[in-house]
């Protein structure tokens, strides 16, 4: 499978916990991005990466989030002491410089 | 600020239907791009198209056609035909031209379509 891949695909934690999702994009993509998608409503986006650099963060990113993508392949996503409203599905995708995004299928996070 | 609306939330047809998904969008660049995606209930968002806004050309890919006009910054998606497979919601986004944002991506809220059989 070449496509970005997510993972867990799945994760429920108690509220106060730290959950930390994982995004492996297409390997020749330079460009990867966060999305956070809730019940009924568009992707918004969260913050964006080319090659290591972090580039852009989403005022929705608050200082609970932080993402990475240390050699400019992967990138993890953490949460630290979760809310439940950050029960949401967190979206990865990559792309080329100038082209379209292709999207992970997602990780679903339940925050109880 | 740039932003997307499809006013339609739902839709529900009944196969062999032609269904037409509206989408209208706010920008102050002069350049941008314009997309659709298919989220099945997989989750996964599947691209269709990408149309730059010089380019007001429809398009036509099997079924699926799409209508451009910048005068009424406007870019609805039309479905010829439609199978019960093409249940799914669709999304409309729009970014700026890519720079320091990279391909960003504003959506609108989507419109789930459903085709019964």
């Amino acid at each position: 499978d070449t496509g970005v891949s997510q993972d867990p695909r799945h994760k429920i934690t108690k509220r106060g916990q730290n959950v930390t999702f994982r995004c492996d994009p297409i390997s020749e993509h330079n460009r990867l991005y966060w999305y956070r998608q809730t019940l009924g409503q568009g992707p918004e986006f969260l913050t964006y990466f080319q090659n290591e650099a972090q580039l852009e963060k989403s005022r929705l990113l608050s200082d609970r989030f932080s993402a990475e993508r240390p050699k400019g392949s992967f990138s993890t996503l953490e949460i630290q002491r979760t809310e439940q409203g950050d029960s949401a599905m967190y979206l990865c995708a990559s792309s080329l410089l100038t082209g379209e995004l292709f999207f992970g299928e997602g990780s679903r996070l339940t925050v109880l | 600020a740039q932003k997307v609306t499809q006013a339609q939330t739902e839709i529900s047809v009944v196969e062999k239907e032609d269904v037409t998904l509206d989408c209208v969008y706010e920008t102050r660049d002069t350049t941008y791009y314009l997309f659709w995606y298919k989220q099945p209930p997989s989750g996964e968002l599947v691209f269709l198209i990408r149309r730059n806004s010089f380019d007001e050309q429809n398009e036509i890919s099997g079924r699926y056609s799409w209508n451009f006009q910048k005068s009424t910054s406007s870019f609805n998606f039309t479905i010829t035909a439609s199978q019960v497979v093409d249940s799914a919601v669709y999304f409309c986004a729009l970014s700026e031209t890519p720079g320091t944002s990279g391909s960003r991506l504003t959506f609108g809220e989507g419109t789930q379509l459903t085709v019964n059989p």
